[in-house]
């Protein structure tokens, strides 16, 4: 069975450059949940999905931060534009609903220069 | 705020014995508990949920204290191929809260 997937696995950009991370999650899971983990702070929720709809996205740390699901099987979450403190790895899960199990995807591995 | 505290280790322990974490969480409305293990450079994986009455899976077991709002993992004749972060992971309605992970480091 495919697991979520996530793309690209590692990412290095420069600072000011856009950056998009991409999600598919689990056939059937009807929650996506987007992460990001440093060593400094652990794994932060940026922004949950529901039936594609956005739930809470209080851990978005700032305007430059934005997510869309535009359908059951596609996420996105975007940084312009990026800046060095961005560096992290960025997960993605899903579940079937908000209190299940999550799933988590391999991350994508952000360097900002 | 909804937290869940972990001690972050890193714990050292000599292969075949027997090691206990504990995480404890604010939210007394928290319904779903979770263990899950993250090996390093990896993603979070689920290691096992935590049942009221507490449930066992080969070598590990899982307890909840609702009255003192904690859980706790017990690994039993631990392998060096335990060495990894565990992520206790609690939460509701609103979503689960992912503790910052306890380091155990299985020394041969």
């Amino acid at each position: 069975d495919a697991g979520v997937i996530q793309s690209p696995r590692h990412e290095v950009t420069e600072m000011g450059q856009e950056v998009t991370l991409r999600c598919k999650p689990i056939s059937g899971h009807n929650s996506l949940f987007w992460y990001r983990q440093t060593m400094m702070r652990g794994l932060e929720l940026l922004i949950y999905f529901n039936n594609n709809v956005p739930i809470d996205d209080s851990g978005m740390p700032e305007d430059r931060f934005s997510a869309k699901m535009p359908n059951a099987s596609f996420s996105t979450l975007k940084i312009q534009p990026s800046e060095p403190r961005d560096s992290a790895v960025y997960f993605c899960a899903s579940s079937f609903g908000l209190v299940y199990e999550q799933y988590f995807g391999p991350g994508t591995r952000l360097t900002v220069t | 705020r909804k937290e869940v505290e972990q001690d972050p280790g890193p714990f050292n322990v000599p292969e075949g014995a027997t090691v206990a974490f504990n995480c404890t969480y604010s939210n007394s409305a928290s319904q779903s508990f979770f263990w899950y293990r993250q090996d390093c450079r990896k993603e979070p994986k689920l290691l096992m949920s935590v049942y009221s009455s507490g449930n066992e899976d080969g070598r590990f077991t899982a307890q909840l204290n609702r009255a003192s709002q904690y859980i706790s993992l017990l690994i039993r004749d631990s392998k060096l191929s335990d060495s990894a972060t565990y992520l206790c992971v609690g939460g509701g309605a609103d979503g689960l809260t992912f503790g910052k992970g306890t380091h155990l480091i299985i020394q041969p």
